[in-house]
């Protein structure tokens, strides 16, 4: 079974910190995805990554930047948290951009 | 942009009845994914659905893809409290690199 890890389940952080958001999955897939999660708003594609050290922007990579080092490690980065940024994060992994993907638990993200 | 519309976007009925959820598009898709989130866990692949006017069951759910591959349903038999979740269907266009295209979901309670 295909395991996608966040590495925090619950994070409150103030404004104006630099966040790392972090996710490993153990499948080895090529494809890896941030999400953040509103209520009314469903989910929303913030960065991708295809491959290590490639990225491609989402459709609110505002605020956000991403790191892929590893196949296994995709990491989201709120450079300057905002309030606006306060939110459930999803991170998911798939074999290939239209396969089923593979969500973790998500972080519930809050900016204070 | 692909849009998917799913309707009805909250829908709350007893133990016992059926129901039916909706996912449309005016595009068309590869194909179809439904998944299920419950509350504090990431969305969880129920089906995926590739060829037009294809029919899987899951136990008591029935999801369809519309002849043209425009459009889904999913329609749960005899609900149970464990259905209980949000619903979102995702769409696979076939091309590009940029993943999924993702309903805003249908938020469904069972009352016992």
């Amino acid at each position: 079974d295909v395991k996608v890890t966040q590495s925090s389940r619950y994070l409150v952080k103030r404004t104006g910190e630099k966040v790392f958001l972090e996710c490993v999955q153990d499948m080895d897939h090529e494809n890896m995805f941030w999400y953040r999660q509103d209520p009314g708003l469903g989910l929303r594609l913030i960065y991708f990554s295809y491959d290590v050290k490639m990225k491609e922007k989402g459709d609110i990579p505002e605020g956000y930047s991403v790191s892929r080092e590893k196949k296994e490690r995709f990491s989201l980065i709120l450079e300057s948290a905002s309030t606006n940024q306060t939110s459930m994060y999803l991170c998911a992994s798939s074999l290939g951009p239209h396969q089923p993907q593979h969500f973790g638990d998500g972080t519930r993200l809050s900016i204070l | 942009t692909q849009l998917l519309e799913q309707s009805p976007q909250f829908l709350s009925i007893q133990e016992g009845e059926n129901l039916t959820v909706y996912c449309n598009s005016s595009s068309v898709f590869s194909s179809l994914q439904w998944y299920r989130q419950e509350p504090g866990e990431g969305p969880v692949l129920l089906v995926t659905v590739v060829t037009g006017g294809e029919v899987k069951k899951l136990k008591r759910l029935t999801f369809q893809f519309g002849d043209a591959r425009k459009d889904s349903s999913l329609h749960i038999t005899a609900a149970q409290p464990g259905d209980t979740g949000l619903y979102l269907c995702a769409g696979a266009s076939g091309g590009g690199a940029d993943g999924l295209t993702f309903g805003k979901g249908t938020h469904l309670i069972i009352q016992p």
